[in-house]
């Protein structure tokens, strides 16, 4: 499967600033990539779907003023956190669709976001 | 996708085969059986998927059906390090997982 990562593992960020976790396919040329985000006990809900060169689709109920997504490249999407506030304070991951034969998503580690 | 149904915890002796359920009863026919698992703090980890046949693979055994209404995942020998929630996603095509509240699997020493 494909290997993911994420960076930053985790950040802290005062309130009113902004925050961007990068997502890299490592071995696989993704067009299409997912950002999730998880609270506390919560399971994973889909935040928005980057497509390569495109803009990216939001769920909804998701701003897309306050997060913003770039996928320049079919290596790197990129999740802005723009003005975070305590409530933004959760764990992002990232995933990657294949497409090998069979649609397979592989996720990556999970950024830990903490708004103070 | 199809909804599932899964217990929302279950323990299980270190050694021991776990045995995970999973009821699809609205499965359509081109969906898939997908399972995953996060560790705490962890992305999601792909375990296995199926259409309709049993498939095994090196980190367990998905066991599906005949009228494909529900699936069990098997891990032959937990270990402590198989403590996760377990997700059970019906799914087609290219588009995102749903992943539901999933079964926490505790292995005990």
């Amino acid at each position: 499967g494909a290997v993911v990562s994420q960076h930053p593992s985790r950040v802290i960020c005062k309130s009113g600033t902004s925050v961007k976790i990068e997502c890299r396919s490592l071995d696989f040329q993704a067009t299409t990539m997912f950002w999730y985000r998880q609270f506390p006990k919560k399971s994973l809900m889909l935040m928005a779907t980057s497509n390569e060169g495109s803009k990216a689709t939001y769920e909804q109920g998701v701003e897309k003023d306050k997060f913003l997504i770039n996928h320049a490249s079919l290596t790197l999407s990129t999740l802005t956190v723009t003005s975070a506030h305590p409530e933004d304070s959760s764990f992002y991951i990232c995933s990657v669709l294949t497409s090998g034969g069979l649609y397979e998503q592989y996720f990556g580690p999970g950024t830990r976001l903490t708004v103070t | 996708d199809a909804k599932t149904t899964q217990p929302p915890s279950m323990d299980c002796a270190e050694g021991r085969a776990a045995n995970l359920p999973c009821n699809h009863s609205t499965i359509s026919g081109n969906e898939y059986v997908y399972w995953y698992r996060q560790i705490h703090s962890q992305g999601p980890q792909y375990i296995i998927h199926g259409l309709k046949n049993n498939e095994t693979n090196e980190m367990a055994s998905l066991i599906i059906t005949e009228d494909r209404k529900s699936s069990t995942l098997i891990l032959p020998h937990a270990t402590l390090r198989d403590t996760a929630v377990y997700y059970c996603i019906v799914h087609s095509g290219a588009n995102n997982l749903f992943f539901g509240t999933g079964t926490r699997l505790t292995v005990i020493p």
